[in-house]
């Protein structure tokens, strides 16, 4: 079974340009989060989709950020315009809908390099 | 606020020793208990999950145990080997069904 598969795994893009970030989850996985580490800090959540709806985004920065889940498949996160402080590693994350432990399967990561 | 500390410090022993990493919490009530293993460039596996009602829970040379009301999570690897060098990571449920995660404690096993 594929695990949770991201692209790309490294981005370097200069200030003020776009980028997008995708995530496949795990087939079946009704739960998708978005997480972010920046350098020195910990793994901060940033959103949870269940299905194609966001079940919680209180840890998105700001209006330059915009997921995505169209289908309730693989997900999107933009990043318009981009800023010094995004750069770090996004991770994404999934766990099916219902029973289960709870523990999430950790996509490898996206790194976001803003120069 | 919220807060879940861990030993900012990389833990350094030798092949064979038990390792134990501690996982310190204020604010929070937490229904579970989660830990990770986070190798460099990778993202985190998880390892464990124990309850708010279970004092311990093992895993072959793994075991947590969790005190709600120390507020703490104390997590021993025995027989420790080169491989189990990583980061490991403490995270807790908040909110819905939010994970929130310590910095994590870097562990350096010598051979």
């Amino acid at each position: 079974e594929a695990g949770v598969t991201q692209f790309p795994s490294h981005s370097v893009i200069e200030k003020g340009q776009t980028v997008t970030l995708r995530c496949d989850p795990i087939s079946g996985h009704d739960n998708l989060y978005w997480y972010r580490r920046v350098m020195g800090k910990e793994i901060k959540f940033l959103l949870h989709f269940v299905k194609e709806s966001k079940q919680d985004e209180s840890g998105m920065p700001n209006n330059r950020f915009l997921a995505e889940r169209t289908g309730g498949t693989y997900s999107t996160l933009k990043v318009q315009p981009a800023e010094l402080e995004d750069s770090g590693v996004y991770f994404c994350a999934s766990r099916p809908g219902q029973g289960g432990t709870g523990e999430l399967f950790f996509g490898e990561g996206s790194r976001l390099t803003v120069l | 606020s919220q807060k879940i500390e861990q030993n900012s410090e990389a833990l350094n022993i030798q092949e064979g020793k038990t390792a134990t990493l501690t996982c310190n919490y204020t604010n929070y009530s937490p229904a579970y208990l989660q830990w990770y293993r986070q190798d460099p460039g990778r993202g985190p596996v998880f390892l464990l999950l124990i309850r708010e009602n279970e004092k311990e829970k093992r895993k072959e040379r793994l075991k947590v145990t969790f005190d709600t009301t120390l507020k703490q999570s104390l997590f021993h690897i025995t027989a420790s080997q080169p491989a189990d060098s990583a980061t490991y990571l403490c995270a807790l449920l908040s909110g819905y069904s939010t994970l929130t995660f310590g910095k994590g404690t870097m562990l350096l096993v010598s051979p």
